[in-house]
Protein backbone atom coordinates (compact mmCIF):
# COMPACT_ATOMS: atom_id res chain seq x y z
CA UNK A 1 0.00 0.00 0.00
CA UNK A 2 1.41 3.41 -1.22
CA UNK A 3 1.53 6.08 1.82
CA UNK A 4 1.93 9.63 1.31
CA UNK A 5 2.56 11.55 4.74
CA UNK A 6 2.37 15.23 4.68
CA UNK A 7 3.75 17.44 7.48
CA UNK A 8 2.88 19.66 9.57
CA UNK A 9 -0.51 18.24 10.36
CA UNK A 10 -1.78 21.96 11.65
CA UNK A 11 -0.14 25.27 10.56
CA UNK A 12 -1.18 28.19 12.08
CA UNK A 13 0.65 31.32 11.25
CA UNK A 14 0.15 35.28 10.87
CA UNK A 15 -0.58 36.94 7.74
CA UNK A 16 2.33 38.14 5.35
CA UNK A 17 4.57 34.87 6.84
CA UNK A 18 6.28 32.26 4.59
CA UNK A 19 5.27 28.40 4.98
CA UNK A 20 6.14 25.05 3.28
CA UNK A 21 4.20 22.17 3.28
CA UNK A 22 5.62 18.71 2.65
CA UNK A 23 4.35 15.63 1.15
CA UNK A 24 6.92 12.52 1.64
CA UNK A 25 6.48 8.73 0.66
CA UNK A 26 8.38 5.68 0.45
CA UNK A 27 7.12 4.90 -3.20
CA UNK A 28 7.77 6.72 -6.51
CA UNK A 29 4.64 8.66 -8.36
CA UNK A 30 4.12 8.73 -12.07
CA UNK A 31 2.90 11.86 -10.99
CA UNK A 32 1.23 14.21 -8.13
CA UNK A 33 -1.46 16.44 -7.51
CA UNK A 34 -1.87 18.98 -4.98
CA UNK A 35 -5.53 19.95 -3.69
CA UNK A 36 -6.59 22.45 -1.13
CA UNK A 37 -10.14 22.12 0.71
CA UNK A 38 -12.08 24.54 2.40
CA UNK A 39 -14.61 24.06 4.98
CA UNK A 40 -18.31 22.98 3.40
CA UNK A 41 -16.76 21.90 0.18
CA UNK A 42 -14.58 19.38 -1.87
CA UNK A 43 -11.11 19.73 -2.84
CA UNK A 44 -10.44 21.64 -5.41
CA UNK A 45 -7.52 20.92 -7.64
CA UNK A 46 -4.33 23.59 -7.51
CA UNK A 47 -1.57 22.08 -9.59
CA UNK A 48 -0.06 18.57 -11.08
CA UNK A 49 3.36 18.22 -11.19
CA UNK A 50 4.74 15.26 -13.60
CA UNK A 51 8.50 15.19 -13.79
CA UNK A 52 11.08 15.00 -11.72
CA UNK A 53 12.59 18.60 -10.53
CA UNK A 54 9.42 20.10 -11.75
CA UNK A 55 8.79 23.67 -10.25
CA UNK A 56 5.31 25.01 -10.92
CA UNK A 57 3.86 28.61 -9.91
CA UNK A 58 0.69 29.60 -9.29
CA UNK A 59 0.95 33.12 -7.82
CA UNK A 60 2.43 33.33 -4.19
CA UNK A 61 2.43 29.06 -4.65
CA UNK A 62 5.40 27.31 -5.19
CA UNK A 63 4.84 24.08 -5.30
CA UNK A 64 8.10 21.24 -6.18
CA UNK A 65 8.05 17.60 -7.28
CA UNK A 66 11.25 15.97 -5.99
CA UNK A 67 13.91 14.53 -8.41
CA UNK A 68 12.71 10.73 -7.16
CA UNK A 69 9.43 11.78 -7.60
CA UNK A 70 8.67 10.32 -4.18
CA UNK A 71 7.86 13.43 -2.30
CA UNK A 72 6.72 16.75 -2.83
CA UNK A 73 6.55 20.50 -1.41
CA UNK A 74 4.08 23.17 -1.43
CA UNK A 75 5.83 26.84 -0.52
CA UNK A 76 3.49 29.82 0.19
CA UNK A 77 5.25 33.48 0.16
CA UNK A 78 3.69 36.38 1.63
CA UNK A 79 0.31 34.27 3.04
CA UNK A 80 -2.90 35.10 3.29
CA UNK A 81 -6.29 34.60 4.67
CA UNK A 82 -8.07 33.50 2.09
CA UNK A 83 -4.98 30.86 2.11
CA UNK A 84 -6.26 29.28 4.94
CA UNK A 85 -7.64 25.31 4.57
CA UNK A 86 -6.84 21.86 4.49
CA UNK A 87 -3.92 21.30 1.86
CA UNK A 88 -3.63 17.72 0.26
CA UNK A 89 -0.93 15.99 -1.84
CA UNK A 90 -2.33 12.90 -3.98
CA UNK A 91 -0.09 10.77 -5.69
CA UNK A 92 -0.80 8.77 -8.95
CA UNK A 93 0.66 5.01 -9.49
CA UNK A 94 3.43 4.07 -11.97
CA UNK A 95 2.23 1.94 -14.90
CA UNK A 96 -1.51 3.71 -14.65
CA UNK A 97 -2.92 6.47 -13.63
CA UNK A 98 -6.44 4.85 -12.76
CA UNK A 99 -6.45 5.88 -8.40
CA UNK A 100 -5.09 8.42 -6.89
CA UNK A 101 -3.37 7.87 -3.30
CA UNK A 102 -3.95 10.77 -1.00
CA UNK A 103 -1.81 12.39 1.60
CA UNK A 104 -3.03 12.88 5.06
CA UNK A 105 -3.57 16.66 4.98
CA UNK A 106 -1.99 19.73 6.05
CA UNK A 107 -4.60 22.29 7.90
CA UNK A 108 -3.32 25.87 7.31
CA UNK A 109 -4.41 28.74 9.22
CA UNK A 110 -3.82 32.47 8.36
CA UNK A 111 -3.88 35.07 11.03
CA UNK A 112 -4.75 38.21 9.97
CA UNK B 1 -24.43 25.13 -12.11
CA UNK B 2 -22.33 22.74 -9.91
CA UNK B 3 -20.37 20.08 -12.34
CA UNK B 4 -20.58 17.30 -9.70
CA UNK B 5 -23.84 17.50 -7.26
CA UNK B 6 -24.17 14.97 -4.26
CA UNK B 7 -27.48 14.41 -2.32
CA UNK B 8 -28.17 14.87 0.20
CA UNK B 9 -25.66 17.44 1.51
CA UNK B 10 -26.03 15.84 5.01
CA UNK B 11 -27.89 13.00 7.10
CA UNK B 12 -28.38 11.23 10.33
CA UNK B 13 -29.55 7.92 10.42
CA UNK B 14 -30.00 5.15 13.01
CA UNK B 15 -27.95 2.31 13.32
CA UNK B 16 -28.78 -0.71 10.92
CA UNK B 17 -30.47 1.44 8.51
CA UNK B 18 -30.19 1.59 4.51
CA UNK B 19 -28.55 4.98 3.37
CA UNK B 20 -28.52 5.98 -0.03
CA UNK B 21 -25.77 9.07 -1.12
CA UNK B 22 -26.50 9.88 -4.68
CA UNK B 23 -24.21 11.99 -7.06
CA UNK B 24 -24.56 13.58 -10.55
CA UNK B 25 -22.39 14.82 -12.61
CA UNK B 26 -22.51 17.04 -16.08
CA UNK B 27 -19.03 16.63 -16.79
CA UNK B 28 -18.96 14.01 -19.18
CA UNK B 29 -16.36 12.00 -17.51
CA UNK B 30 -16.03 8.21 -17.77
CA UNK B 31 -14.39 8.06 -14.79
CA UNK B 32 -16.50 7.85 -11.15
CA UNK B 33 -15.31 7.73 -7.16
CA UNK B 34 -16.86 7.70 -4.03
CA UNK B 35 -14.13 8.64 -0.80
CA UNK B 36 -14.69 8.87 2.63
CA UNK B 37 -13.03 11.10 5.12
CA UNK B 38 -12.11 11.42 8.49
CA UNK B 39 -10.11 14.04 10.30
CA UNK B 40 -6.35 12.91 10.31
CA UNK B 41 -6.47 10.38 7.12
CA UNK B 42 -7.42 12.32 4.15
CA UNK B 43 -9.63 10.55 1.70
CA UNK B 44 -9.99 6.74 1.37
CA UNK B 45 -11.34 5.35 -2.06
CA UNK B 46 -14.28 3.35 -1.24
CA UNK B 47 -15.16 2.32 -5.04
CA UNK B 48 -14.73 3.51 -7.95
CA UNK B 49 -15.98 2.83 -11.71
CA UNK B 50 -14.45 3.68 -15.22
CA UNK B 51 -17.55 3.69 -17.34
CA UNK B 52 -21.06 2.61 -17.18
CA UNK B 53 -20.18 -1.49 -16.38
CA UNK B 54 -16.86 -1.30 -15.00
CA UNK B 55 -16.73 -1.37 -10.71
CA UNK B 56 -13.94 -2.23 -8.64
CA UNK B 57 -13.44 -1.54 -4.95
CA UNK B 58 -11.33 1.02 -3.57
CA UNK B 59 -9.27 0.57 0.29
CA UNK B 60 -12.45 0.49 2.34
CA UNK B 61 -15.57 -1.03 0.46
CA UNK B 62 -16.46 -3.85 3.33
CA UNK B 63 -19.92 -1.85 4.35
CA UNK B 64 -20.30 -0.58 1.53
CA UNK B 65 -22.46 -1.22 -2.28
CA UNK B 66 -22.44 1.06 -5.38
CA UNK B 67 -24.37 1.24 -8.61
CA UNK B 68 -23.60 2.97 -12.06
CA UNK B 69 -26.61 3.74 -13.10
CA UNK B 70 -24.87 5.67 -16.26
CA UNK B 71 -22.15 7.58 -17.13
CA UNK B 72 -23.21 10.74 -14.87
CA UNK B 73 -24.63 8.67 -11.66
CA UNK B 74 -23.01 7.03 -9.17
CA UNK B 75 -24.51 5.94 -6.32
CA UNK B 76 -22.94 4.83 -2.91
CA UNK B 77 -25.43 2.55 -0.64
CA UNK B 78 -24.73 1.69 2.70
CA UNK B 79 -26.54 -1.75 3.12
CA UNK B 80 -26.74 -1.94 7.36
CA UNK B 81 -24.92 1.58 8.58
CA UNK B 82 -23.00 1.77 11.95
CA UNK B 83 -21.67 4.35 13.88
CA UNK B 84 -18.07 4.21 12.56
CA UNK B 85 -19.12 5.00 9.01
CA UNK B 86 -19.91 8.27 10.22
CA UNK B 87 -17.69 10.36 7.95
CA UNK B 88 -17.33 12.84 5.25
CA UNK B 89 -18.30 11.12 1.75
CA UNK B 90 -17.13 13.16 -1.26
CA UNK B 91 -17.85 11.81 -4.57
CA UNK B 92 -15.43 12.37 -7.71
CA UNK B 93 -14.92 12.56 -11.22
CA UNK B 94 -12.27 12.37 -13.80
CA UNK B 95 -11.26 12.39 -17.37
CA UNK B 96 -9.61 9.06 -19.16
CA UNK B 97 -8.33 11.23 -21.94
CA UNK B 98 -5.12 11.54 -23.16
CA UNK B 99 -2.51 14.18 -21.60
CA UNK B 100 -4.71 13.51 -18.19
CA UNK B 101 -3.54 12.75 -14.68
CA UNK B 102 -6.61 11.70 -13.74
CA UNK B 103 -7.26 14.98 -11.89
CA UNK B 104 -10.16 14.80 -9.91
CA UNK B 105 -12.88 17.06 -9.74
CA UNK B 106 -15.18 16.33 -6.41
CA UNK B 107 -18.53 17.20 -5.03
CA UNK B 108 -19.95 19.12 -2.45
CA UNK B 109 -19.57 16.13 0.03
CA UNK B 110 -22.05 14.54 1.85
CA UNK B 111 -21.56 14.78 5.38
CA UNK B 112 -23.77 11.31 7.33
CA UNK B 113 -24.42 10.38 10.96
CA UNK B 114 -24.93 7.02 12.65
CA UNK B 115 -26.34 7.41 15.77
Amino acid sequence: TQLLEQSPQFLSIQEGENLTVYCNSSSVFSSLQWYRQEPGEGPVLLVTVVTGGEVKKLKRLTFQFGDARKDSSLHITAAQTGDTGLYLCAGASSGGNEKLTFGTGTRLTIIP
Amino acid sequence: DADVTQTPRNRITKTGKRIMLECSQTKGHDRMYWYRQDPGLGLQLIYYSFDVKDINKGEISDGYSVSRQAQAKFSLSLESAIPNQTALYFCATSDAGAGSYNEQFFGPGTRLTVL
